[in-house]
């Protein structure tokens, strides 16, 4: 058990609407990462949050944002949905930013129809 | 720009044998690599975490070694079991991805009984 917890589990939304997940970390982590897994490939880094600022950027478009929470836990926030935005997206926490084991929750599978 | 690669991209083997799965990477200015196990639909749990000053991990059945001269990291699980069964995915940090993971595709395994 990583303590890592992503709600919902699972989703279906339509072409342009827009979406919210959430992501508690785990106890004692303050850095939040988040990822879009596309069917049969690796995960790709969307953005992390390090103590409630963004601290990096992968190459995804505006209509993807992010929020982080004093308590540390954060959102995906992704806008104007497209058909390829369904993916199992991913959220990692972990203690500071760097040489520090990532956790993963269990993800949330998003299907665009 | 880091890029992962990970070959093959799927593997069988018959319960009992050795795995090798091997990891190569591009920049080997990294803080660490990091070898996780992936269940179908599932989150991704960590099985070891390599920094950049060592050579190897272990844990279990499990060892990871780490030549960054090479860019190359091999994952060996010893005497393999069904349970084994699952898609394996390698991540570097390094300074070249902003303090982000960088994943490869994985390697899809299935020990077969």
């Amino acid at each position: 058990e990583t303590g890592v917890t992503q709600s919902p589990t699972h989703l279906i939304k339509t072409r342009g609407q827009q979406v919210t997940l959430r992501c508690s970390s785990q106890s004692g982590h303050n850095t939040v990462s988040w990822y879009q897994q596309a069917l049969g490939q690796g995960p790709q880094f969307i953005f992390q949050y390090y103590r409630e600022e963004e601290n990096g950027r992968g190459n995804f478009p505006p209509r993807f944002s992010g929020l982080q929470f004093p308590n540390y836990s954060s959102e995906l926030n992704v806008n104007a949905l497209e058909l390829d935005d369904s993916a199992l997206y991913l959220c990692a926490s972990s203690s500071g930013l760097m040489t520090t084991e990532a956790f993963f929750g269990q993800g949330t599978r998003l299907t665009v129809v | 720009k880091q890029e992962v690669t990970q070959i093959p991209a799927a593997l069988s083997v018959p319960e009992g044998e050795n795995l090798v799965l091997n990891c190569s990477f591009t920049d080997s200015a990294i803080y660490n690599l990091q070898w996780f196990r992936q269940d179908p639909g599932k989150g991704l749990t960590s099985l070891l975490l390599i920094q950049s000053s060592q050579r190897e991990q272990t844990s279990g059945r499990l060892n990871a070694s780490l030549d960054k001269s090479s860019g190359r990291s091999t994952l060996y699980i010893a005497a393999s079991q069904p349970g084994d069964s699952a898609t394996y995915l390698c991540a570097a940090e390094g300074r070249a991805a902003g303090n982000k993971l960088t994943f490869g595709g994985g390697t899809r395994v299935l020990v077969k009984p």
